[in-house]
């Protein structure tokens, strides 16, 4: 079974600086997704940035980037230049390529984003 | 905002009861899936539907059931419910299943069972 793990509960950063945020997943598949979502207090997901994992190159959004690393089943976000918008709990999520018919998301348990002033 | 609504925002029930929950799907999107999570936790994936039928489901018992309507959007019905349901749920809408389109939440209805 695909397992997401987010060994970092919480994490701090101050404002303009750089903060990156773990994630190690597991999985038999070869071809599959990996996203990152924020939820802020507001209890909203949004999508920050999402990687195929068939293309070698790091996605990219803005302030947004992720280190993905296959072999070692590892796909991490950095935030640059973090603003107070910034702060809220981000969500690891893997989802099979082809997954039968559902693009199911399992996602890890969070980690818990405060920036400060 | 992703065009996602859920109704409604919070509820208390006790245990035993019936609740059914609501969600609107963007504009365009005919695959809903729903998930639900516990305080301090990640989603944990229900089931999903795609043009009215189920199109797969997650570790969760029969009391979990759904429907999705011909305009594609949702509902979530838990019956006989226990104290642990108590959880936020939350639906998620993307275009089309089998295909990894991106999923757009709603804001999700915190459920209270006591």
């Amino acid at each position: 079974a695909q397992t997401v793990t987010q060994s970092q509960p919480e994490m701090s950063v101050q404002e303009a600086e750089t903060v990156t945020l773990s994630c190690t997943y597991d999985t038999s598949e070869s071809d599959y997704y990996l996203f990152w979502y924020k939820q802020p207090p507001s209890r909203q997901m949004i999508l920050v940035i999402r990687q195929e994992a068939y293309k070698q190159q790091n996605a990219t959004e803005n302030r947004f980037s992720v280190n993905f690393q296959k072999a070692a089943k590892s796909f991490s976000l950095k935030i640059s230049d973090s603003q107070l918008g910034d702060a809220a709990m981000y969500f690891c999520a893997y989802s099979p390529r082809y997954g039968g018919a559902t693009n199911k998301l399992i996602f890890g348990t969070g980690t818990l984003l405060a920036v400060q002033p | 905002e992703t065009g996602v609504t859920q109704s409604p925002t919070h509820l208390i029930k006790t245990r035993g009861q019936q609740v059914t929950l609501r969600c609107s799907s963007q504009s365009g999107h005919n695959t809903v899936s729903w998930y639900q999570q516990a305080l301090g936790q990640g989603p944990q994936f229900i089931f999903q539907y795609y043009r009215e039928e189920e199109n797969g489901r997650g570790n969760f018992p029969p009391r979990f059931s759904g429907l999705q309507f011909p305009n594609y959007s949702s509902e979530l019905n838990v019956n006989a419910l226990e104290l642990d349901d108590s959880a936020l749920y939350l639906c998620a809408s993307s275009r089309r299943a089998g295909r990894q389109e991106t999923q757009y939440f709603g804001p999700g209805t915190r459920l209270l069972v006591l």
